[in-house]
Formats: structure tokens, sequence, C-alpha cells
């Protein structure tokens, strides 16, 4: 069974352009989440879908941020348009409904010059 | 506001056991987490115990969890260059289908 995959795996940037980071998450899992580490620092939530529906998007930092889940299967992340603060990895987890265990994918390393 | 703290680094020489320490702030997760993440890689699941539990051993991994003082210990015996790696620990915001609070990280790095 494939794990969560994440496109690109790198993303090097200029500020102020745009860039959209896909996930896709196991086949059949409801769940899909969306984690941000900073250098160095803790791994934040984003936000959190339930198949096409956003659940909780708390952790969304501002307006420049769009996530869609479009038909509930994969998940687009947008940053538009990006500072350089914005700059770290991005994670995307899945899991089935009522499971506990959430699978990470292996992050895409975005880099805003 | 939930909070997870852990120290950033630990060193040690292989064979040694090593003791990751985590502190966390929400009394009422059912689970506490321990996730790693090895160079180029995503974060692996590597173990969790129960908050009912105070022990959970899984070959060469010790869980102890305190929570008293909301304190959460991972301890690698043997250890090896394999384990060099950033450990988080985690907490789970509510039971079942819930974002996680991650720590810091702490870098293992093992040492011939």
């Amino acid at each position: 069974e494939a794990g969560v995959t994440q496109f690109p795996s790198h993303s090097v940037i200029e500020k102020g352009q745009t860039v959209t980071l896909r996930c896709d998450p196991i086949s059949g899992h409801d769940n899909l989440y969306w984690y941000r580490r900073v250098m160095g620092k803790e791994i934040k939530f984003l936000l959190h879908f339930v198949k096409e529906s956003k659940q909780d998007e708390s952790g969304m930092p501002n307006n420049r941020f769009l996530a869609e889940r479009t038909g509930g299967t994969y998940s687009t992340l947008k940053v538009q348009p990006a500072e350089l603060e914005d700059s770290g990895v991005y994670f995307c987890a899945s899991s089935q409904t009522g499971g506990n265990e959430q699978f990470f994918g292996p992050g895409t390393r975005l880099t805003v010059l | 506001g939930e909070d997870v703290e852990q120290s950033l680094f630990l060193s040690v020489r292989e064979g040694d056991s090593s003791v990751i320490n985590c502190t966390y702030t929400d009394s009422s997760s059912t689970y506490l987490y321990w996730y790693k993440q090895e160079p180029g890689a995503g974060l692996q699941l590597l173990t969790y115990i129960f908050s009912n539990m105070d022990m959970k051993q899984d070959q060469r991994l010790t869980v102890l969890l305190n929570k008293k003082d909301k304190h959460l210990s991972l301890r690698i015996a043997d250890t090896q260059t394999g384990d060099s790696a950033i450990y988080f620990c985690a907490e789970p915001t509510y039971n079942q289908g819930g974002k996680l609070i991650f720590g810091q990280g702490t870098e293992l790095s093992v040492k011939p």
C-alpha cells in the first residue's frame, strides 16, 4: 500500500511568487492534515480536512495560505504571495476515520528567497 | 493552550543508552506519541503510550510517563548509529482524529 506522498520534495522561490504544494493521502483516509516546521522549531498544525470539508483551520497563519481538497482525495496548499517567513518544511498526514495514528508524508521543503 | 517542550540536542556514544525527555501541558490526552524523523524522510510513529500507563517497553525502547509532573521520556537502550534522527513527542488535542501538538524535536547524534 502506498504511503502519503507529497510534491514537490523541494521548492525554491522568490519572495512574492506563488507556490502550490500537493499531498496525496493514503487511499481511503478521510482525515488529512497539514503541518509546518520552521527551522529548528516545533511542528505546528495548519489545518485538518475531513473528506473535502475543512474541520479545523485554526493554524493557518494568514490569508496568503489557501488549502483545498476538492473531491476529498488529494489536497493542495497554495501560498500567494510567498514571504521569507514562509520557509520551512510542510508535512501532510492522513488517518482513517476513528484512527489514532496519523501517517506522515516526507514533507516539502520550501525556501523563499 | 497546549504546549510541549523538549531539549533540542542529545549526543551519545554507540552502545550507550539515550534518554529523551518531554513535558506537556494537556492532562486530558488519552495517548502520548513519539515520532522519529530520519534525514530526508517523513515522520514515523515510533511508539505511543496510553495515559493510564506508567511504562511501556518495546524491544530497545522504554517509554515512561509521569502524569503528576506531565513528563514523558523515551529511553533507547544500546543506541546504534542508525538511531540518529530527530525525535518528536506529540499529544493529540482530543481523543481521535485530532490535531497533534508537537515538541521542538530532539536531535539525537550517535557517535561510533
